[in-house]
């Protein structure tokens, strides 16, 4: 079975502080490994996907994520965090190659920037 | 343009009353998805489809019911027999290529309260 767990329910930084939200998975067949972004009252946005095809996938926003096998973790980073980047972050992991291809979430990482 | 719409945004339910939710899409996608969203708890599938008349459950599907008619529409009936329906329903599809790997595609997602 897939899960995915991401650590910490909440994380503040500060306005310019590097953004580490950290993501790690359990997968039985190779996994694909998304990231997506919910802003409050709204649906969910995908900021960047791994499909195997490179280990150190950028996204939209300045995010990434990288793609570690050996840690079985795909954290998300950014360099400089922006007062616009507060909002909800959500990991989740899909067995495209399996029978059903459905997406498994993480429990979400509540983001708050500090001005 | 492109993509899924979910109505209405906000709904109001007596106890013991169906409710059905409308979930609209225009991106030619063959599956779809309704997930449950409590504070916390990330998102948990109710339950899904991947061509059209047939559906399946997820991981919380009682108190719950589905139909899949046509291609694009996808709608959740909450039924009286759900105990805590309160929550916030979020409606996706996503297509299947042989790259794998594909993204969901979210609505801006139901509030559904209980008075």
């Amino acid at each position: 079975a897939q899960s995915v767990t991401q650590l910490g329910s909440h994380v503040s930084v500060s306005e310019g502080a590097l953004v580490l939200l950290r993501c790690n998975y359990s997968s039985s067949v190779p996994p694909y490994l998304f990231w997506y972004v919910q802003y409050p009252n709204q649906g969910l946005q995908l900021l960047l996907k791994y499909t195997s095809a490179a280990t150190l996938v950028k996204g939209i926003n300045g995010f990434e994520a990288e793609f570690k096998k050996s840690e079985t973790s795909f954290h998300l980073t950014k360099p400089s965090a922006h007062m616009s980047d507060a909002a909800e972050y959500f990991c989740a992991v899909s067995d495209e190659g399996g029978s059903q291809g459905n997406l498994i979430f993480g429990k979400g990482t509540k983001l708050s920037v500090k001005p | 343009d492109g993509g899924i719409t979910q109505s209405p945004k906000y709904l109001f339910r007596k106890e013991g009353q169906n409710v059905t939710l409308s979930c609209e899409q225009n991106l030619n996608h063959d599956a779809m998805y309704w997930y449950r969203q409590d504070p916390g708890q990330g998102l948990r599938l109710i339950y899904y489809s991947q061509i059209v008349n047939d559906f399946q459950k997820g991981d919380i599907a009682e108190g719950y019911s589905v139909s899949r008619e046509k291609k694009e529409s996808f709608p959740l009936t909450v039924t009286s027999a759900q105990k805590n329906p309160t929550a916030f329903y979020l409606c996706a599809s996503k297509r299947f290529t042989t790259g794998g790997g594909t993204e969901a595609f979210f609505g801006q997602g139901t509030r559904l309260t209980v008075v």
